[in-house]
């Protein structure tokens, strides 16, 4: 079975400061990699998603993570972080098995509180 | 513009007394899973519908049982609510065109949350 690890679950920046939160996980096969964000009081919503091709992804409101197999992480960025970006962040993954619709093993999440 | 629709957003109910917590989507996805999430802890899949296909996880306690009576609608159903049952329920969709698909990204609902009393 597949687990996922953050490694920071509470992180405090202030605005403008650059961001990175860690994410590893442990699978031997094919994963599909993911970031989620939510904000207080909404649901989760996907920041972005690698499946393939170029280790370096791009998602919504200037987050971007790399993927980086040999160390089977995956790491999200922001060269600038907003208060608008007070929230929980979670990596998850689900294995690419192909044939079945597989549900996503999260990490626990890191609390993201950006100071004005 | 909600279009995975969580019912209620709180419940409470009394220890041993069944209880059934729903979900709806618009998005006409072939997929739909149930997630526990207790506090401080990460979300925890307990079961998935592929089309009419359910698909227990191995640790989902017999507790929980879910019904898919149409592609829009899913239901969680705990049959006899113990105090440690009290999280939040997460109802995802997604859609999987068929074999060698990629799981594509799941839409989340806004959850509800059970209280035990």
């Amino acid at each position: 079975a597949q687990s996922v690890s953050q490694h920071n679950h509470h992180v405090i920046l202030s605005e403008a400061a650059s961001l990175e939160l860690g994410c590893n996980y442990s699978y031997g096969g094919t994963v599909n990699l993911f970031w989620y964000v939510q904000y207080p009081g909404q649901h989760l919503q996907l920041l972005l998603k690698y499946f393939s091709g170029d280790p370096l992804v791009k998602g919504i409101k200037g987050f971007e993570a790399e993927f980086i197999k040999s160390k089977f992480s995956f790491n999200l960025r922001k060269p600038s972080v907003q208060w608008s970006d007070t929230a929980e962040y979670f990596c998850a993954v689900n294995p690419y098995s192909g044939g079945g619709a597989d549900g996503l093993t999260f990490g626990k999440g890191t609390h993201l509180i950006i100071q004005p | 513009d909600a279009m995975v629709i969580q019912n209620p957003r709180y419940q409470v109910t009394q220890f041993g007394k069944p209880v059934t917590l729903s979900c709806s989507q618009t998005l006409n996805h072939n997929v739909m899973y149930w997630y526990q999430q207790k506090s401080s802890q990460a979300p925890k899949l307990l079961f998935h519908y592929y089309d009419k296909d359910f698909n227990n996880e191995a640790d989902t306690p017999d507790n929980f049982q879910s019904r898919r009576p149409n592609t829009s609608f899913c239901f969680l159903d705990i049959r006899s609510p113990g105090l440690g049952d009290a999280a939040m329920y997460l109802c995802a969709t997604s859609r999987k065109r068929g074999w060698g698909d990629s799981n594509q990204p799941q839409h989340f609902g806004d959850g509800t949350r059970l209280s035990i009393l």
